[in-house]
């Protein structure tokens, strides 16, 4: 069963704009730890953003900010002033925290255009 | 820093040969992961193992073993070789908490092409 579901396979944003990258999930587990990272075309992973599933308040990182809403197992990443470097693929992953080997899930990743 | 390095960039094997690719992390972390990553498809995990010698299967360990005689090393073995195994190999660690913001370091990746 999909575990991570990213519906949006890609986006464009104008430069300087706001962009929501949508996110959504699906666990039993009330302990799970939600994730966001990048992927430019070089190929490496970069980790964005973290929220706990028992944070009560949205994860931010700088332009990054994790919507997080709960009873909707959604978790979208908002970017603000989008830059040209922002230009990537972005995938959503949860993390199992309930076995042994606190297993990831990663979802199939949007594919995200700045236009300057 | 954390490191995950991966032995090739790139690799070109020919089908049924026996394929190795080698992942090492220096920051002393429990859990090791392989994934492989393919257009539309996303990350899909092929194994993971969360101490020495310890493994389980992920989503898609057909075709596939692993080796984890280290705690720093962790080993995908491909045993014969099939042109749908080309594709991006990941591989990741991290630390093994029982909860909290403990994300997954990433290697390069290996791209492994097989003819």
């Amino acid at each position: 069963a999909q575990k991570i579901t990213q519906t949006q396979p890609g986006m464009f944003v104008q430069e300087k704009e706001a962009v929501t990258l949508d996110c959504t999930y699906d666990t039993s587990d009330p302990s799970y730890g939600l994730f966001w990272y990048k992927q430019p075309s070089s190929g490496e992973m970069i980790f964005l953003i973290y929220q706990g599933s028992y944070d009560q308040q949205n994860a931010t990182e700088g332009r990054y900010s994790l919507n997080f809403q709960k009873a909707r197992k959604s978790a979208n990443l908002v970017i603000s002033a989008s830059q040209l470097g922002d230009s990537a693929m972005y995938f959503c992953a949860m993390r199992d925290e309930s076995n042994t080997g606190n297993q990831f899930y990663f979802g199939t990743g949007t594919s995200l255009t700045v236009i300057p | 820093d954390v490191k995950v390095t991966q032995s090739s960039r790139y690799l070109v094997k020919r089908t049924g040969e026996k394929v190795f690719l080698e992942c090492v992390q220096d920051m002393d972390h429990e859990n090791m992961f392989w994934y492989r990553q393919d257009p539309g498809l996303g990350l899909r995990l092929i194994y993971f193992s969360y101490d020495v010698k310890m493994k389980e299967k992920g989503d898609i360990p057909e075709g596939y073993s692993v080796s984890r005689e280290k705690k720093e090393r962790f080993s995908l073995i491909l045993e014969s070789a099939s042109t749908n195994q080309t594709s991006m190999y990941l591989c990741a660690s991290s630390l093994r908490p029982l909860a909290g913001k403990y994300e997954q370091y990433f290697g390069p990746g290996t791209r492994l092409t097989v003819t």
